[in-house]
C-alpha cells in the first residue's frame, strides 16, 4: 500500500527561525511529490518537485527531492507569523485508470512572535 | 494556475439528507478530483470526476452515496447522499494543469456539519 510519512508532525518556532520539514514516502510508480500549504480549508500550492536533486525555491521556501532515499525536504528560512500553517506533502503514483495523490498526515507549523 | 469555485463554502445538514456540491473552474481542465478530509485528517481522494462518462471510485467510496457529474470540462458537482454525522468533513474539489507531470490546485472546500 502506498504510503507519505512527514515528520514532525508539529513544531513551535520563534519568528526568524529556519524549520526543516520532512517527508518520505514508499510508493509503486512514482510520478512526482507535491508540497502544499494549509490554512483553514484549501491547501494552497507550493511545489512539484520530478526530479532528484534539483532545488526547487520560491521566496524563503525551498524543496529538494532524493528519488534514490525517497524523500523531501521543505526549508522554511527567516519565519514569519504568517507561515503558521498545515504543511502537506503528496505522492503521485501511477495506477491503470490515471495518476492519483496519496497525502502525509501533514506538519502542523506554529510561529510565535 | 487556475481560479476554482465551490458552493457552498459551508452547510449544517440534517441527517438523512442530501447535499450537492458545485465546483467551477475558470479555464477547461482534463483532470478534476474530490477530496474529503474529516477533521484532524489529511486528505482522501473519493473519486476522479471524467467528463462524459462515469466517475471513478476510490476504495471505500460508492456512487450510490456519493454520485458525481461532469458534464463539461468546467465543471462538477458532487452529491453527499442520505448523510450521517461520519459524513461531516471538507469536502475539496481539485484540478489537474500541465502535461506531462501535471500540477494539482484545490478548489476553496466545503465544509459540511451533518447533525
Amino acid at each position: 500500500e502506498d504510503k507519505v510519512v512527514q515528520s514532525p508532525l508539529s513544531l513551535v518556532v520563534h519568528e526568524g527561525d529556519t524549520v526543516t520539514l520532512n517527508c518520505s514516502y514508499e510508493v509503486t510508480n512514482f510520478r512526482s511529490l507535491l508540497w502544499y500549504k494549509q490554512e483553514k480549508k484549501a491547501p494552497t500550492f507550493l511545489f512539484m518537485l520530478t526530479s532528484s536533486g534539483i532545488e526547487k525555491k520560491s521566496g524563503r521556501l525551498s524543496s529538494i527531492l532524493d528519488k534514490k532515499e525517497l524523500f523531501s525536504i521543505l526549508n522554511i528560512t527567516a519565519t514569519q507569523t504568517g507561515d503558521s500553517a498545515v504543511y502537506l506533502c503528496a505522492v503521485r503514483s501511477s495506477m491503470e485508470y490515471g495518476n492519483k495523490l496519496v497525502f502525509g498526515a501533514g506538519t502542523i507549523l506554529r510561529v510565535k512572535s | 494556475s487556475a481560479v476554482i469555485s465551490q458552493k457552498p463554502s459551508r452547510d449544517i445538514c440534517q441527517r438523512g439528507t442530501s447535499l450537492t456540491i458545485q465546483c467551477q473552474v475558470d479555464s477547461q481542465v482534463t483532470m478534476m478530483f474530490w477530496y474529503r478530509q474529516q477533521p484532524g485528517q489529511s486528505l482522501t481522494l473519493i473519486a476522479t470526476a471524467n467528463q462524459g462518462s462515469e466517475a471513478t471510485y476510490e476504495s471505500g467510496f460508492v456512487i450510490d452515496k456519493f454520485p458525481i457529474s461532469r458534464p463539461n470540462l468546467t465543471f462538477s458537482t458532487l452529491t453527499v447522499s442520505n448523510m450521517s454525522p461520519e459524513d461531516s468533513s471538507i469536502y475539496l474539489c481539485s484540478v489537474g494543469l500541465g502535461t506531462p507531470f501535471y500540477e494539482q490546485y484545490f478548489g476553496p472546500g466545503t465544509r459540511l456539519t451533518v447533525t
